[in-house]
């Protein structure tokens, strides 16, 4: 198993602002992967955060609006840059520790991010 | 395109009954499926997993069926209870490095 926390827990920010989500594994894991919820929706995968090269992001998503950093196995971050209120959501970081064995996903508590 | 398709409606039942829930695919072969609990404010929490060559699975009151002919896996949870009150996601494997798409989740209220 893994234990998984965020920060920040929720925000409210300004328009054209950006917002970095620290997401904190308490064990070394290969596979992190950083989803967006919003209201009332699933989770949509945004990327996969690899440890020492570029995040590998879904369709839909791109580097300059959600840049990510994995500097090591137990941490990363995601940037929501230049914010609109579309980007109003819950933001999910998950670790996946034990690939191979069992392939079950772990996730944070989600960062709740309102953009006015 | 690919698809995962849930009950959008809420299942309300009383406790003590059998909650089942449907997640149905398209266009997917998956090596596995994963149910997931997910309440209000928090992360989803994994349930269970069902590989493409197993029939059922089962973890203490919780039932979950995948047919890969019919595309559809069910979710059962046997017994209720007002706590089991939750949303519920089935999540299919996408590629080999563990990326996960999730169906838009069935909400369970299991009244008293």
């Amino acid at each position: 198993s893994a234990v998984i926390s965020q920060k920040p827990s929720r925000d409210i920010c300004q328009r054209g602002t950006s917002l970095t989500i620290q997401c904190q594994v308490d064990s070394q894991v290969t596979m992190m992967f950083w989803y967006r919820q919003q209201p009332g929706q699933s989770l949509t995968l945004i990327a996969t955060a690899n440890q020492g090269s570029e995040a590998t992001y879904e369709s839909g998503f791109v580097i300059d609006k959600f840049p990510i950093s994995r500097p090591n196995l137990t941490f990363s971050t995601l940037t929501v840059s230049n914010m609109s209120p579309e980007d109003s959501s819950i933001y999910l970081c998950s670790v996946e520790p034990d690939r191979g064995r069992q392939e079950t996903q772990y996730f944070g508590p989600g960062t709740r991010l309102l953009v006015l | 395109s690919q698809k995962i398709e849930q009950n959008s409606e809420a299942l309300n039942i009383q406790e003590g009954k059998t909650a089942t829930l449907t997640c149905n695919y398209t266009n997917y072969s998956p090596a596995y499926l994963q149910w997931y609990r997910q309440d209000p404010g928090r992360g989803p929490v994994f349930l269970l997993l069902i590989r493409e060559n197993e029939k059922e699975k089962r973890k203490e009151r919780l039932k979950v069926t995948f047919d890969t002919t019919l595309k559809q896996s069910l979710f059962h949870i046997t017994a209720s209870q007002p706590a089991d009150s939750a949303t519920y996601l089935c999540a299919l494997e996408t590629d080999s490095w563990g990326k996960l798409q999730f169906g838009a989740g069935t909400q369970v209220v299991v009244t008293p």
